[in-house]
């Protein structure tokens, strides 16, 4: 059974610029989330999708956006690129709410470098 | 503010001996917590969890406590091996399945052989 997925592995931009990062939940799952880890710092909370919706958002400027498609995987944009953008970001998807286990399945991550 | 605290960034512990990494939190409302390890290049595993309701969950050598009057877990891992040499994060959720896990920064732990 194929893992959650994500692309590119490295994206390297420039200030002002924007990203997009793909992402691909393991089949079944309906919910996938969104998580920054810059250097230094936890797993911070970006976004969180579940059945297509927008269910949470964590304290990030609405330069950070995201959508999720009918069949489940995400994307998640980064507009006007700051160097504080760079990062790690990972997906992760799990079962839909009503189905909830706590257990997130986490991508290897993209890594973004804003110069 | 940050709501899941691990104090300790890294601990050092002979294989054989027993691990064990602490976690703190401050919200409350927190009903179910979890560990995750993360190996270099690797996204974060799911590893063991334990609900609001129980005080100790075991699952191998991987044993975690919760003592809610002082919002704090820990993790023992008995007998550590060098293969749990990795970062391990602390994680934390509101109601089952209506809020987001909210992550510690992490402790890297290495085993030494």
């Amino acid at each position: 059974e194929a893992g959650v997925t994500q692309s590119p592995t490295h994206l390297i931009k420039t200030r002002g610029q924007q990203a997009t990062l793909r992402c691909s939940p393991i089949s079944g799952h309906t919910s996938v989330y969104w998580y920054q880890q810059a250097l230094g710092l936890g797993l911070q909370f970006l976004l969180w999708y579940d059945e297509g919706e927008e269910r949470n958002r964590g304290n990030f400027p609405p330069r950070f956006s995201g959508r999720q498609f009918p069949n489940y995987s995400s994307e998640l944009n980064v507009n006007a690129l700051e160097l504080e953008d760079s990062a790690l970001y990972l997906c992760a998807s799990s079962l839909g709410r009503t189905s909830w286990t706590g257990e997130l399945f986490f991508g290897e991550g993209s890594r973004l470098t804003v110069l | 503010d940050q709501q899941v605290k691990q104090n300790s960034p890294s601990l050092s512990v002979q294989e054989g001996r027993i691990s064990i990494l602490n976690c703190d939190y401050t919200n409350s409302m927190f009903d179910y917590f979890l560990w995750y390890k993360k190996y270099p290049a690797e996204g974060p595993t799911f590893l063991i969890s334990i609900s609001s309701i129980k005080d100790k969950n075991e699952d191998g050598r991987f044993t975690v406590f919760l003592n809610k009057s002082a919002k704090h877990l820990s993790l023992h891992i008995v007998p550590s091996q060098p293969g749990d040499s990795a970062v391990y994060f602390c994680a934390a959720s509101g109601k089952r399945g209506n809020t987001p896990l909210v992550f510690g920064k992490g402790t890297r732990l290495s085993v030494i052989a």
